[in-house]
């Protein structure tokens, strides 16, 4: 079971807006560790999408942002297109047992109808 | 810009230990830049942080792994390792070495190999 709780799938049209999020608690991201989100298009590795709660690196479209309040982050993606369709992961860091350690969502899976 | 490439068996028995390795270019294991970490990601599940080794010496595990895992700098010159003991088929996954820079902050895991996908089955 994952520190971090991500919907399991979330879906919309082309054009469409939606949010994932990702839910922690005081360890974590309510501790002040930042959120990271990577995007996991199939049979590849993960890229990092947003980085520091709300930072986007270079090439990816600001149709993209994060967002960081209390114990939960959100991602939002604004004007879906089909090549959104992936595997979103939230990360942050957890020190509930001594020492900072790396956790990760479960994952939530895009689908673009 | 850091690039990494893992390498190892595809197939080990339950109860054996799997070894693999990560071969790193642009960058030095031992250069102190860099935590060199492993992530694993079951078949269709999500991504499972196993551990980072800092500067060949120091390392820092998943609690849940811990007792099976050792990660560290070798065999060859900037190359970083890991060891998973005690394997069963819960254990089977694509491994992926990836980098995470050391910065004031935690940075996300900037840099990612291709991964490798580990099957234990008898």
């Amino acid at each position: 079971q994952s520190m971090l709780t991500q919907p399991p799938s979330v879906s919309g049209a082309p054009g469409q807006r939606v949010t994932i999020s990702c839910t922690g608690s005081s360890s974590n991201i309510g501790a002040g560790f930042d959120v990271h989100w990577y995007q996991q298009l199939p049979g590849t590795a993960p890229k990092v999408l947003i980085y520091g709660n709300n930072n986007r690196p270079s090439g990816v479209p600001d149709r993209f942002s994060g967002s960081k309040s209390g114990t939960s982050a959100s991602l939002a993606i604004t004007g879906l297109l089909a090549e959104d369709e992936a595997d979103y992961y939230c990360q942050s860091y957890d020190n509930s047992l001594g020492a900072r350690i790396m956790i990760f969502g479960a994952g939530t899976k895009l689908t673009v109808l | 810009q850091v690039q990494l490439q893992e390498s190892g068996p595809g197939l080990v028995k339950p109860s054996e230990t799997l070894s693999l390795t990560c071969a790193v270019s642009g960058g030095s294991v031992s250069s102190g830049s860099h935590y060199w970490s492993w992530v694993r990601q079951p078949p269709g599940k999500g991504l499972e942080w196993i551990g980072f080794m800092y500067y060949s010496e120091s390392t820092r595990y998943n609690p849940s792994l811990k007792s099976r895992v050792t990660i560290s700098g070798g065999p060859s010159k900037n190359q970083f390792s890991l060891k998973l003991s005690s394997l069963t088929t819960a254990d089977t996954a694509v491994y992926y070495c990836a980098t995470e820079k050391v910065t004031v902050d935690p940075s996300p895991l900037w840099e990612w190999g291709q991964g490798i996908l580990v099957t234990v089955s008898s």
